[in-house]
């Protein structure tokens, strides 16, 4: 079945380093790819999204670029604030409207 | 800008007692979506409305009902409550359909304890 693969976290970085949170997918056909986040004690929000291949989402200082050919969807971000700790989760929405999500990164950024 | 929100935030309740939990959509929004989300787990899709209409069913176990008003708020009703019941209950709406694709906005959850 179609699914969501991202990297296990916790993820810890200092202010101003680079991101990467990596995302791979399996699906049929073309779904459309999205980040949410989930701040402490906050539902999810949607950080940015992509519907078809080669599109470029972006949003806070965050980019991820639908690739098809390797079935990626990586979350970056090139220089990450303390306020961007939270819980990351990327999602696909399937040919079915099924939205899917990954099992979540969490992000700790040290000052 | 007005947000979807969820009542009650924290819930406590025993084995085998009945919660409701309940969702006000974004003004406009005809769509509701209700997820779980387990202690370190990705959200599971329970089951949304358009319309009034039950739109779509996911991992909604028979315990629990939900329905949606004619004002587009909807409750999640559940019984006999088992202790692996204890998650963060979300709700999202949407506009236009249930279209996962649609943008749906998350509620801040209702954190569910059962003892």
């Amino acid at each position: 079945g179609d699914s969501v693969t991202q990297m296990e976290g916790p993820v810890t970085l200092s202010e101003e380093a680079f991101l990467t949170i990596n995302c791979t997918y399996t699906a049929t056909g073309y779904p459309s790819l999205f980040w949410y986040v989930q701040y402490p004690g906050e539902g999810l929000q949607l950080l940015l999204k992509a519907t078809k291949a080669d599109d470029k989402g972006s949003n806070k200082g965050f980019e991820a670029t639908y690739r098809k050919e390797t079935t990626s969807f990586h979350l970056e971000k090139g220089s990450v604030q303390v306020s961007d700790s939270a819980v990351y989760f990327c999602a696909l929405v399937n040919r079915d409207d099924k939205i899917i999500f990954g099992k979540g990164t969490r992000l700790h950024i040290l000052p | 800008a007005a947000g979807v929100i969820q009542s009650p935030r924290h819930l406590i309740k025993e084995k085998r007692e009945t919660a409701t939990l309940k969702c006000y959509p974004i003004p406009r929004h005809d769509t509701v979506y209700w997820y779980q989300q387990g202690p370190g787990q990705d959200p599971q899709f329970l089951i949304s409305f358009y319309e009034k209409m039950q739109s779509d069913k996911g991992s909604i176990p028979d315990r629990f009902s939900a329905q949606q008003f004619s004002d587009y708020h909807s409750e999640l009703n559940m019984s006999s409550l088992e202790l692996g019941d204890s998650a963060l209950y979300f709700c999202a709406s949407s506009l236009g359909g249930t279209r996962a694709s649609y943008e749906q906005y998350f509620g801040p959850g209702t954190r569910l304890t059962v003892t």
